[in-house]
């Protein structure tokens, strides 16, 4: 059980390009996602939070307006990088928690290219 | 703010030795978890500490957990080559369920 599903797993797009990227729950109502990043040889930072129904709390030098957060629904979170660039590229990594104390539950992640 | 600091950050051993790598952290939690990462994917979860003494075994992984001390370690008891990966802790805030911040990770490759 506890099962996330994370959409594209690998893109490569010019740059310009905007990019959504979705994460579902597929077996659990999730009232919280977490989108991290997270760079070659380096630990997962955590990009935002985001509740459904709410706007997403972001992490400090995080934008928002380059990265937007949609928490539309229980099972269901996007994450679009706007106007990507190259240096945008990384692995993307969402999780979701049903509630309270529960664990995390890992995507597969999407690694995002930019040429 | 939660800080981790996990050490060290790349190990390289030999098959049937034994290491421990360790995970601090800088403010008060009672979760603590390991994670592996193989490259290319994204993260398994190995363990969860829920309390002091906490110590949790799996094959040839053990960890534990000292609240007290804000120290967590993860034992590799007669390393295998399958055990090559990267290794994350990552602790949960106390004050904030939604605020898990991980360590650096730890890089390990064990050679025959």
């Amino acid at each position: 059980g506890a099962v996330v599903s994370q959409h594209p797993s690998w893109v490569i797009c010019k740059s310009g390009t905007s990019v959504k990227i979705e994460c579902r729950s597929l077996d659990f109502q999730a009232t919280t996602m977490f989108w991290y990043r997270q760079f070659p040889k380096q630990s997962l930072m955590l990009m935002a939070t985001s509740n459904e129904g709410s706007k997403a709390t972001y992490e400090q030098g995080v934008e928002k307006d380059k990265f937007l957060i949609n928490h539309a629904s229980l099972t269901l979170s996007t994450l679009t990088v706007t106007s990507a660039h190259p240096e945008d590229s990384s692995f993307y990594i969402c999780s979701a928690i049903q509630g309270g104390n529960q664990p995390q539950h890992f995507g597969d992640g999407t690694r995002l290219s930019i040429l | 703010e939660l800080k981790v600091e996990q050490n060290p950050l790349f190990l390289s051993m030999q098959e049937g030795k034994n290491y421990t790598i360790y995970c601090n952290y800088s403010t008060t939690s009672d979760r603590l978890y390991w994670y592996r990462q193989d490259p290319g994917k994204s993260l398994e979860s190995l363990f969860v500490l829920l309390s002091n003494g906490a110590v949790k075994q799996e094959g040839r992984l053990m960890a534990s957990l000292d609240t007290k001390a804000r120290l967590s370690t993860l034992h590799i008891t007669a390393a295998v080559h399958d055990l090559s990966a990267t290794y994350f802790c990552a602790v949960v805030s106390k004050y904030n369920n939604n605020d898990m911040r991980f360590g650096a990770g730890t890089r390990l490759t064990v050679k025959p």
